[in-house]
């Protein structure tokens, strides 16, 4: 079942420019975690969140969580070319081996 | 080694015919996963491996049939499919509990099966 609602869709920038993307909830969570997924391929972990954290850093990329409006934001800064792809975020509701619940997803492209 | 490899690549098949998707991965992980994607879609959980025992079946029709003969295996038995089921199949691990603070699933590049 699809529990993440990402928004845009799609999403169109030119290289250089900052790229930020949403994704909504409906269940509580333990964890909000973010995909990438270039042309039709295997996914790629981005970065994890748990759910008592409120904002997290790797690199290029900014994720922020709001529990209270169940709700999580991607940006990457600085886009490069080879970040077009499809960004996934992705919620574990329980703890151990559950699968995840991934949304919609943005698929992003850059422009050079 | 932090690969999950995924054997076929590209699989056609009739609606007759019994095939295997594989996947293998040397990570340690003891928990993996299968998942469907369709075309511009999100991938959705079909099933769940824990120390080689089935946790999580999501109402997956009996034509898929999963099998995780050690802890780096895991097969998806094919038989009797429907063009409907033509998608990208994906495989992943993860380790097994939160508190190892790595829960973040690992993906093979996955098999796309085109039923004819």
């Amino acid at each position: 079942s699809q529990q993440g609602e990402e928004d845009p869709q799609a999403l169109s920038i030119q290289e250089g420019e900052n790229a930020t993307m949403n994704c909504s909830y409906k269940t509580s969570i333990n964890n909000l975690q973010w995909y990438r997924q270039n042309s039709g391929r295997g996914l790629v972990h981005l970065i994890l969140i748990r759910s008592n954290e409120r904002e997290k850093h790797s690199g290029r990329l900014r994720v922020t969580l709001d529990t209270s409006k169940k709700s999580s934001s991607l940006l990457i800064t600085a886009s490069r070319a080879a970040d077009t792809a499809s960004y996934f975020c992705a919620t574990v509701d329980g703890g151990g081996a559950d699968g995840l619940t991934f949304g919609k997803g943005t698929h992003l492209i850059i422009q050079p | 080694d932090t690969e999950v490899t995924q054997t076929p690549k590209h699989l056609v098949m009739g609606m007759t015919n019994k095939k295997s998707l594989k996947c293998e991965q040397h990570m340690g992980h003891r928990a993996m996963y299968w998942y469907k994607q369709k075309a511009k879609k999100p991938p959705e959980l079909m099933f769940v491996y824990s120390y080689e025992k089935l946790s999580i079946n999501e109402s997956v029709p009996s034509r898929f049939s999963p099998e995780c003969p050690n802890s780096s295996l895991l097969n998806l038995h094919l038989h009797a499919l429907q063009p409907e089921d033509s998608a990208l199949y994906l495989c992943a691990s993860s380790h097994q509990f939160m508190t190892s603070g790595r829960i973040e699933q690992y993906f093979g590049p996955g098999t796309r099966l085109t039923v004819t």
